[in-house]
């Protein structure tokens, strides 16, 4: 069975502490991997989708990696306003997305 | 202008009553969603429909019946609601039948059974 595993489960960061959220998976045949931010009280809004390991995107103050095993969502001196969940998912084949249970960040100014 | 809506944004219940939730996208994709996200956050798949066709049937209760009566609605019927059926329920779309990148959610909606 797929499985997703996010560490940690919560982040607090001081304004400009860059740090890293982890995402290590098992899954036969990834088809992607996908990161969301999801604010309180919304829905999860798509990030990126990284594909074969090696791939790295950015986003602003954002940058995610894969690995074979895992991906990593780099946060590069955060600011107040990345405080949210990060979502981790993966897909295997033609089926719907298997979510990890995220990492909730806060940063304080 | 929301690309994906869902109504109601809350609803409080009572156990063994019926409800539905209305989603509502104006992207023009082809596939829709309905996700569950438990008291502890976890996002996990229940219905897709593509062109109103059902494709993905997770291990649902048979008291959740969803209806697509165009590709641009999918709405999320439930009968005899328990008490293990409070969470947060969010539709979802996508371009593509089995690309699942880019999912654009709904605002959600926190279903409270009492």
């Amino acid at each position: 069975e797929d499985q997703v595993t996010q560490s940690p489960e919560a982040l607090r960061l001081q304004e400009g502490e860059s740090s890293s959220l982890n995402c290590s998976y098992t899954v036969s045949g990834l088809r992607g991997l996908f990161w969301y931010r999801q604010d309180p009280g919304k829905g999860p809004e798509f990030l990126f989708t990284l594909y074969s390991a090696g791939e790295e995107k950015e986003k602003e103050r954002l940058k995610a990696t894969l690995t074979k095993k895992e991906s990593f969502l780099h946060i590069t001196a955060p600011k107040p306003e990345d405080s949210a969940t990060y979502l981790c998912a993966v897909q295997a084949g033609y089926y719907a997305l298997n979510f990890g249970k995220g990492t909730s960040l806060l940063v304080t100014p | 202008d929301t690309a994906v809506s869902q109504t109601p944004k809350y609803l409080v219940t009572q156990m063994g009553n019926d409800k539905s939730i209305k989603c509502e996208q104006n992207l023009g994709h082809d596939t829709m969603y309905w996700y569950k996200q438990d008291s502890k956050k976890f996002l996990k798949i229940m219905f897709s429909y593509n062109n109103k066709e059902l494709i993905i049937n997770e291990t649902v209760p048979n008291r959740f019946s969803p209806k697509s009566p165009d590709k641009a609605h999918l709405n999320l019927h439930i009968n005899s609601l328990e008490l293990g059926d409070s969470a947060v329920y969010f539709c979802a779309s996508s371009q593509g039948q089995g690309t699942n990148e880019k999912l654009f959610f709904g605002s959600g909606t926190q279903l409270s059974v009492l």
